[in-house]
């Protein structure tokens, strides 16, 4: 049973377009993540929800909105994608707290063209 | 701003060889002190997540050690073999919201 899942893995589109990227956990956690793995592979949190509520909101471009529809999916929106949004997204979960690991899903490559 | 340090950057041992690298955070208002490892086309996988001034884990071949007080952690692994190579990443809960930080990573290469 896969703990994090997101769909799509791979995601070629071009620039104008919107897309999702979904994201589930079947961990009974939480808190749930959103990162960006940047060009120089660094990862930086974009945003986190605990049980369903926007606890981080880092500065990230308003195209890109979270939506949790319940406390073990959260996606991600992206419009008018741009080609500096080509990068890996990876989805995560936690128990709540700092002192609890996250465990990473598998990640979405977005590639806009 | 916040960082969290990691050091060498990159590594390359031979086989059977020990090996360690640093991370090193702010030491004030600390809460925690993670670390990660990434294998190239996959996911992080949580190793260790530390709390306590002198903490030390082990996971197999792997172990860990923290000092709170002057803001540094290390990574031990012995005897190293290929399955070992990966980017090994630390994180520091710090900010207003207390996201993870993540390192750059030190990436590790052990060859047959």
């Amino acid at each position: 049973d896969t703990a994090v899942s997101q769909t799509p893995k791979y995601l070629v589109t071009q620039m104008g377009n919107d897309k999702s990227i979904k994201c589930e956990q079947n961990l009974g956690h939480d808190t749930m993540y959103w990162y960006k793995q940047d060009s120089k592979k660094f990862l930086k949190i974009m945003f986190s929800y605990n049980n369903k509520e926007l606890i981080i909101n880092e500065t990230v471009p308003n195209r890109f909105s979270p939506k949790s529809p319940d406390k073990a999916h959260l996606n991600l929106h992206i419009n008018s994608l741009e080609l500096g949004d080509s990068a890996v997204y990876f989805c995560a979960s936690s128990p709540a707290g700092e002192a609890y690991e996250q465990y990473f899903g598998p990640g979405t490559r977005l590639t806009v063209t | 701003i916040l960082n969290v340090e990691q050091s060498p950057q990159s590594l390359h041992v031979q086989e059977g060889d020990s090996t360690n690298f640093t991370c090193s955070f702010p030491s004030s208002n600390f809460y925690a002190l993670h670390w990660y490892r990434w294998e190239t086309a996959k996911s992080p996988e949580a190793l260790f997540v530390m709390t306590l001034n002198g903490d030390e884990k082990k996971k197999g071949r792997i172990s860990a050690t923290l000092n709170t007080k002057e803001g540094y952690s290390y990574l031990y692994i012995k005897g190293s073999q290929p399955e070992d190579s990966a980017t090994y990443l630390c994180a520091f809960p710090g900010g207003a919201t207390n996201k993870l930080i993540f390192g750059t990573g030190t990436l590790l290469a052990v060859q047959p």
